[in-house]
């Protein structure tokens, strides 16, 4: 079974420093790997995702996330934090040979940007 | 029109009261869900329709009974609800059937109270 696990579940980093957020997941095959952020009050927003190709995948608002398989890791970055990025983030798999998007979330890691 | 509209954003109901969650989109979009997610947690994959047919339905309590009349509506029916049924209900819909690399777009959700 694939599982995902997010490290810290709290960060807090000051505006225009590097953000960092981990992820590891668990899976019998490389699966699909997506974080998605969730702003206060709203609905869930893809930031990037990593299917097959390119191992370091760029998305929207700056951020970007690189695959590593012997790490079983995808950690997001940006390289400067703003104050508009403090939301939620939730790192996500799925397994592409179940044959439906079943995605497994990690626990959250909430992002607060000091000023 | 890139959005996916939940109606009503907020619900109070009783645990003996009937009601439905509805979600809409006009992207064209094939494949539609619904999730559960509580306070400070990740989303809960409750169903998954593709090209209007129950695809999914993972282990949900009776009570929740899921509708798809079209490919553009989606229901969620309730009935004799729990206190612990009280979350966010999100509904999110992707472009093609699943296939475990879609991008979900997922709306603002409705915030369900039971009392």
């Amino acid at each position: 079974a694939q599982s995902v696990t997010q490290l810290g579940s709290h960060v807090s980093v000051s505006e225009g420093a590097l953000v960092l957020l981990r992820c590891n997941y668990s899976s019998s095959v490389p699966p699909y790997l997506f974080w998605y952020v969730q702003y206060p009050n709203q609905g869930l927003q893809l930031l990037l995702k990593y299917t097959t190709g390119a191992t370091l995948v760029k998305g929207i608002n700056g951020f970007e996330a690189e695959f590593k398989k012997s790490e079983t890791s995808f950690h997001l970055t940006k390289p400067s934090a703003h104050m508009s990025d403090a939301a939620e983030y939730f790192c996500a798999v799925s397994d592409p040979g179940q044959g439906a998007q079943k995605l497994v979330f990690g626990q959250g890691t909430r992002l607060t940007i000091n000023p | 029109d890139t959005e996916v509209t939940q109606t009503p954003k907020h619900l109070v109901m009783g645990m003996t009261n009937k009601k439905s969650l509805k979600c809409e989109q006009h992207m064209g979009h094939r494949a539609m869900y619904w999730y559960k997610q509580k306070a400070k947690k990740p989303p809960e994959l409750m169903f998954v329709y593709s090209y209007e047919k129950l695809s999914i339905n993972e282990s949900v309590p009776s009570r929740f009974s899921p509708e798809c009349p079209n490919s553009s509506l989606l229901n969620l029916h309730l009935h004799a609800l729990q206190p612990e049924d009280s979350a966010l209900y999100l509904c999110a819909s992707s472009q093609d059937p699943p296939g475990g690399r879609e991008k979900l777009f997922f709306g603002s959700g409705t915030q369900l109270s039971v009392l």
